[in-house]
């Protein structure tokens, strides 16, 4: 399983756009990239995935470079509410959800 | 309408006793799981569990069991709790990834475990 870095926190101010990006420089060939956002007393919820280059859902969008070493997680004009753990997970859903590895994630802290 | 749901939220217990917590999902999903995140809020697997196969994650001592009536339901048993069982506990359900070529599982509010 490729191991993920996050960075451990960041800060944002209301509207502007944030991107966390998720180094994965042992990324396989038939490994997807999740992203996760987990408020506190709550459980995580699924944002996006993708394989490569850019995926964009009405939350999010989340660009991948050609090397697939690094991705980047863009949430357009942040509110308050955006305030959370954000996961980035890296693996093949193909060989069963037992796979998902969570690690530290991101703190964003957005502020008004 | 709650898609997955746990009960009790709140635990708190005596060490050396045996608990249980539920957890029921409305999702229609074949695979359920649980996890648990400490203090430091990582988030681990411990079971992964459809009406195929029941996979545990070797590091979750075998004080934990996993009882499943139905597919919809995935009841996590503790025996002999100790202190460092204190955690949260979430359950989790998908339908079998293998094949859909997507990780997406639906999290449950999570059980807050104490044990004292």
């Amino acid at each position: 399983l490729a191991k993920t870095t996050q960075p451990i926190s960041m800060d944002s101010y209301e509207g502007q756009e944030v991107n966390i990006t998720c180094s994965h420089n042992n990324i396989a060939t038939n490994d997807y990239i999740t992203w996760y956002q987990q408020f506190p007393s709550q459980g995580p919820r699924f944002i996006i995935q993708g394989y490569k280059t850019k995926v964009t859902n009405e939350v999010a969008s989340l660009f991948i470079p050609a090397d697939r070493k690094s991705s980047t997680l863009s949430l357009p004009r942040v509110s308050l509410s955006d305030t959370a753990v954000y996961y980035c997970l890296v693996g093949d859903p193909n060989t069963g959800g037992f796979k998902t590895i969570f690690g530290a994630g991101t703190r964003l802290f957005v502020k008004a | 309408d709650t898609a997955v749901s746990q009960t009790p939220k709140y635990l708190v217990t005596q060490m050396g006793n045996d608990k249980s917590i539920k957890c029921e999902q409305n999702l229609g999903h074949d695979t359920m799981y649980w996890y648990k995140q400490d203090s430091k809020k990582f988030l681990k697997i411990m079971f992964s569990y459809n009406n195929k196969e029941l996979i545990i994650n070797e590091t979750v001592p075998n004080r934990f069991s996993p009882k499943s009536p139905d597919k919809a339901h995935l009841n996590l048993h503790i025996n002999s709790l100790e202190l460092g069982d204190s955690a949260v506990y979430f359950c989790a359900s998908s339908q079998d990834t293998r094949g859909t070529g997507t990780y997406e599982q639906y999290f449950g509010p999570g059980t807050r475990l104490t044990v004292t």
